[in-house]
């Protein structure tokens, strides 16, 4: 059973269209992170939140915190094909440790 | 920058063998920490060390283990390899080992095939 719960999994679009993928729990984490990881690399950092109700913006990507501090989202507005990877949600669980979602795959279509 | 250093980079067992994936970081950083990445199940936690000498589990320990007799280094050891542990494993080091509000830094992986 996964800590946190992405959906979809798998999400391909064409060019220009938005998106939002979600990232649950009905755990309450102290911080959450979104990364993306390129094929055979590891996954980098893209935004932390940590207040609940927290939005931040990184140029189309648009990240919110949920008020509970359980659930996240992203947003991408006129998606490009230099989105297109593995978008990775991550929880500050107890002390020490970060878990991860599983992932969504997301494909732009040119 | 080196950042974290992995190796080997692939490496293939039978079952039953033992190896060590190695993991390196040259950014001081106290915390550190081994995760697996299978497919439909994202990135699950093995073993992480907040510093030298201390070591705790994390959601998937059993058939690892782990020491931290430096701060650079950081070893995965698979005492007796099993099928189920073929994965992509990823080393990761962070400056701040409480709340996770900065950075995690990863390896580029080690894929792990056990016949």
């Amino acid at each position: 059973t996964q800590l946190l719960e992405q959906s979809p999994q798998f999400l391909s679009i064409q060019e220009g269209e938005n998106l939002t993928v979600y990232c649950n729990s009905s755990s309450v984490f102290s911080s959450l992170q979104w990364y993306r990881q390129e094929p055979g690399e590891g996954p980098v950092l893209l935004v932390t939140v940590v207040t609940g109700g927290e939005v931040k913006k990184l140029k189309r990507l648009t990240f919110q915190f949920g008020d509970a501090r359980k659930d996240s989202s992203l947003h991408i507005t006129a998606a490009q094909p230099g989105d297109t990877g593995l978008y990775l949600c991550a929880g500050g669980w107890g002390a020490q440790k970060l878990v991860f979602g599983q992932g969504t795959r997301l494909t732009i279509n040119p | 920058n080196a950042g974290v250093t992995q190796t080997p980079k692939f490496q293939v067992l039978k079952t039953g063998q033992s190896m060590t994936l190695q993991c390196a970081q040259d950014m001081n950083h106290e915390y550190m920490s081994w995760y697996r990445q299978d497919p439909g199940m994202g990135l699950r936690l093995i073993h992480y060390s907040v510093g030298a000498g201390i070591t705790d589990q994390g959601e998937v320990p059993n058939g690892y283990n782990v020491s931290r007799s430096t701060t650079e280094d950081f070893p995965l050891r698979l005492l007796s390899a099993a099928p189920s542990q073929t994965s992509v494993y990823f080393c990761a080091s962070s400056y701040d080992p409480g709340q996770f509000t900065g950075e995690l830094f990863f390896g580029e992986g080690s894929r792990l095939t056990v016949l």
